[in-house]
């Protein structure tokens, strides 16, 4: 079974548009990581924010901003005020660290083109 | 931050042939992990390289096909051996620095077979 499911596979919005990824992960475990990582065109992996099950705070970093909701087993990542620069696949993953040692989980990435 | 660097960054090779990918990082690593994407598709884990010692696969992925070494704390190598049309991927190599911390990729290695 799928553990991180990111259901959106591609999204289009207008430059400065607040655009939101959503995530759905599963796991048993009481103990885990999720995570986001962004690719653009050029194909590196870039880390933007790891959060660990017992931390339910929501996060912003800039226009970045991360909603963790255990209930409903998301972590859906908001971009306000979208750039041209924000185009890119976003991977969102799970770790059951230590439980599966350090086996990364992906999903199969949203594809985000912001048009100027 | 440390620099993560992959060789080559991208080759086209011919079928039945073998090439082989190293990962460098300018600092000590804990645990290095070798990541295949195929196009269009998420990652998946080829393998954890293991310092002095085999490396670990996943479900699906063995020896023959893809060995790996790790000599020391920075280095590693990932071997694509007998390439056919479908290896056809970018091959990324990942590292944990201390402890338990979000992994950090390489570039990639984009891979294509005619």
């Amino acid at each position: 079974a799928q553990k991180v499911t990111q259901a959106q596979t591609e999204i289009s919005v207008v430059e400065k548009e607040d655009v939101t990824l959503d995530c759905v992960y599963e796991t048993r475990d009481t103990t885990y990581y999720l995570f986001w990582y962004k690719q653009p065109p050029s194909g590196e992996l870039v880390f933007l924010i790891r959060r660990n099950s017992f931390d339910e705070q929501n996060e912003i970093s800039g226009r970045y901003s991360w909603n963790f909701q255990k209930s409903t087993s998301s972590f859906n990542f908001t971009i306000t005020a979208s750039q041209v620069v924000d185009s890119a696949v976003y991977f969102c993953a799970l770790s059951e660290f230590p439980h599966t040692g350090n086996q990364f989980y992906f999903g199969t990435g949203t594809s985000l083109t912001v048009i100027p | 931050s440390a620099v993560i660097s992959q060789k080559p960054s991208r080759d086209i090779c011919q079928r039945g042939t073998s090439l082989t990918i190293q990962c460098q990082v300018d600092s000590q690593v804990t645990m290095m992990f070798w990541y295949r994407q195929q196009p269009g598709q998420s990652l998946t884990l080829i393998a954890t390289a293991n310092q002095g010692s085999e490396a670990t696969y996943e479900s699906g992925f063995v020896i023959d096909k893809f060995p790996i070494s790790r000599p020391n704390l920075t280095f590693s190598t990932l071997t694509v051996s007998n390439m056919s049309p479908e290896d056809s991927s970018i091959y990324l190599c990942s590292v944990e620095f201390k402890g338990f911390q979000p992994q950090h990729f390489g570039d990639g290695t984009r891979l294509s077979i005619l």
